[in-house]
């Protein structure tokens, strides 16, 4: 079947630091590749997406790009805010219709002034 | 263009009750998904329907949880003779009638407490 394995948190960095959350994933097919962010007591928010291979997702200075050859979408950032502590999650879908997403644990990100 | 609505936001049962949990899709969508969040967990998938139809179900319990989404109205996760177990955030998402990268949209979930 599919997962998604993320690397576990929490993980606390200072303001300004560099930023990556690994993630890999085992999947038939070629799925479509998601990162999720969850502010505290809120819902979940798309941050960017991924759908086929070598393409790379990015929105407010986050970054991933999708390796299908290593298995793996691990997300980045090059200097991290305070404003960006939350939870991470990678997910995926299977390629080909509309399924139930497939999330990891999700990675506890404290940035710190 | 409101997002994903869902009711109640906090929802407080005793063991034995029923939970019932309402989830508006963002206009124009007619995909609708349920996934569970347990404390300190990822989210699990649940059930996915369309209007009037389930059409896949593998994540649901076998036991006590049906969803709808009947062609007028919400969608609603029913939980029959809730258990502590139950406790839960639960979030909704939708999607529209055709999207080739399965994006969802989801909604500010329904944090269900068990006494």
């Amino acid at each position: 079947g599919n997962s998604v394995t993320q690397m576990e948190g929490p993980v606390t960095l200072s303001e300004e630091a560099f930023l990556t959350i690994n993630c890999t994933y085992t999947a038939t097919g070629y799925p479509s590749l998601f990162w999720y962010v969850q502010y505290p007591g809120e819902g979940l928010q798309l941050l960017l997406k991924a759908t086929k291979a070598d393409d790379k997702g990015s929105n407010k200075g986050f970054e991933a790009t999708y390796r299908k050859e290593t298995t793996s979408f691990h997300l980045e950032k090059g200097s991290v805010q305070v404003s960006d502590s939350a939870v991470y999650f990678c997910a995926l879908a299977a390629g080909g219709g509309a399924d139930g997403l497939t999330f990891g644990k999700g990675t506890h990100l404290i940035i710190q002034p | 263009n409101a997002g994903v609505m869902q009711n109640p936001r906090h929802l407080v049962r005793r063991r034995g009750q029923e939970a019932r949990l309402r989830c508006s899709p963002m206009k124009g969508h007619s995909h609708v998904y349920w996934y569970r969040q347990l404390p300190e967990e990822g989210l699990k998938f649940m059930v996915y329907l369309q209007k009037e139809n389930i059409i896949d179900e593998s994540g649901m319990p076998k036991e006590r949880f049906s969803a709808e989404f009947p062609k007028e109205g919400p969608s609603i996760l029913r939980i029959q003779q809730v258990v502590r177990g139950d406790s839960a955030a639960y979030f909704c998402a939708s999607s529209p009638p055709v999207s080739g990268t399965n994006e969802q949209f989801f909604g500010p979930g329904t944090r269900l407490t068990v006494l």
